[in-house]
Parts: structure tokens; sequence; C-alpha cells
């Protein structure tokens, strides 16, 4: 079975632009959550959705951050405009919930992105 | 707020044992998680504890005390492949909503 999928792996760009960042999470995972890494907050949890429907979006740093779920297979975070301190990596995970009982999330590999 | 310790790193000698401790203060709290993160990889699901008591996974083990708020991972035998950063994490809802941890950097030597 194919893990969390998310592209790009890399992205650099110039301060201002609008960035897309995608996440395909594992087939039948109810929950997906976003989370960015840096080394000074570590690794922080965003927003997450479950059933395609956003659940929690406390950690969304900026009006700059939006993100959106349009169906069960795919998930975007968009940052409009960037900012140099945006740069980070961002790990998209997905989860199944079984009547209450802890599942482990399933991480992408993540989004290495640097503002210039 | 929300607060999660642990140490920021640790080193050991191959084939011995290591713990890894953590104690949180939450606002909730469903149980605890211990996630695995190589250099430049992501975060990997090592082991998850609601109950107080000792669970085991090979030659990992994790802890939990919910009266006094900590946990530990316990690494046995170690190998030079567990040099990793291990991050706590707690779990607050029944959505599996989780806080982690800055993480704690184990250096292994040989």
């Amino acid at each position: 079975d194919a893990g969390v999928i998310q592209s790009p792996r890399h992205e650099v760009t110039e301060m201002g632009q609008e960035v897309t960042l995608r996440c395909k999470p594992i087939s039948g995972h109810d929950y997906l959550f976003w989370y960015r890494q840096t080394m000074m907050r570590g690794l922080e949890l965003l927003i997450y959705f479950n059933n395609n429907v956003p659940i929690d979006d406390s950690g969304m740093p900026e009006d700059r951050f939006s993100a959106k779920m349009p169906n069960a297979s795919f998930s975007t975070l968009k940052i409009q405009p960037s900012e140099p301190r945006d740069s980070a990596v961002y790990f998209c995970a997905s989860s199944l919930h079984r009547g209450g009982r802890n599942q482990p999330q399933h991480f992408g590999d993540g989004t290495r992105l640097s503002i210039l | 707020g929300q607060s999660l310790e642990q140490p920021s790193e640790v080193t050991a000698v191959e084939g011995a044992i290591v713990q890894i401790n953590c104690t949180y203060q939450t606002s909730g709290f469903y149980g605890l998680s211990w996630y695995q993160q190589h250099d430049g990889g992501a975060p990997t699901f090592l082991s998850y504890n609601a109950l107080d008591g000792l669970e085991e996974t090979g030659r990992f083990s994790s802890f939990l005390s919910r009266s006094d708020s900590y946990g530990y991972l316990l690494l046995q035998e170690l190998q030079m492949k567990d040099s990793a950063s291990y991050f706590c994490a707690v779990r607050l809802n029944r959505d599996d909503k989780i806080i982690f941890g800055k993480g704690t950097r184990l250096h292994i030597l040989p």
C-alpha cells in the first residue's frame, strides 16, 4: 500500500510568491494532518481534517496560510504571500480512526520549503 | 498552555541501554506516543501508552505514569541505526490530535 505522498519534495521561491503544497493521504484514512517543522519551534500541528472537514485550524500561524481538502484523496496547504520565516519542512500525515483507539499517524516525506 | 519536556540530546554506546524521559503538562490527555525521525526523514510511529505501565515492542519499550505526567522510551541493545531524534507526543483528544515535544537527539558511539 502506498504511503502518504507529498509534492513537491523541495520548493525554493522568492518572498511574496504563492506556494502550494500537496498531499495524498493513505487510501481509506479519514484523518489528515498538516505539520510544520523547524529547529526553533519543533514539529507544530497546523490544521487537521476529519472526513475532509477542517476540525481544528488553531495552529495556522496567520491568514496567509490556508488549507483545503476537496476530497478524501487530496489536500493542499497554501501560503500567500510567502515570507522567509515560512521556510521549514512541511509534513502531511494521515490516520484511520477506529473506535476511539489510538491509531498511529503515517507521515509523508515532507516538503522542504525555502523562501528567499 | 501545553508543554512537553524531554532532553535535547542523549549519548550512548552501541549495545547499551538508553532511556529517554518525557514529562508533560497538557489540557487533555488520552495517551503518550513516541516517534522516531532520522535526519532528513519523516517521523515514524514507535509506540503508544494509554494506560500506566510498560509496553514492549522488540528492543523498544515505553512506560507511562499518568499520575506523574511522565513517560519514557527505553531502547535496548542499541544499534548504530538507532541514531535519530525521538519525539514524545501527547494525544489530546479522541480525534488523535497530538502535540509533539521538541525531540531528543540520540547519538550512538561505536
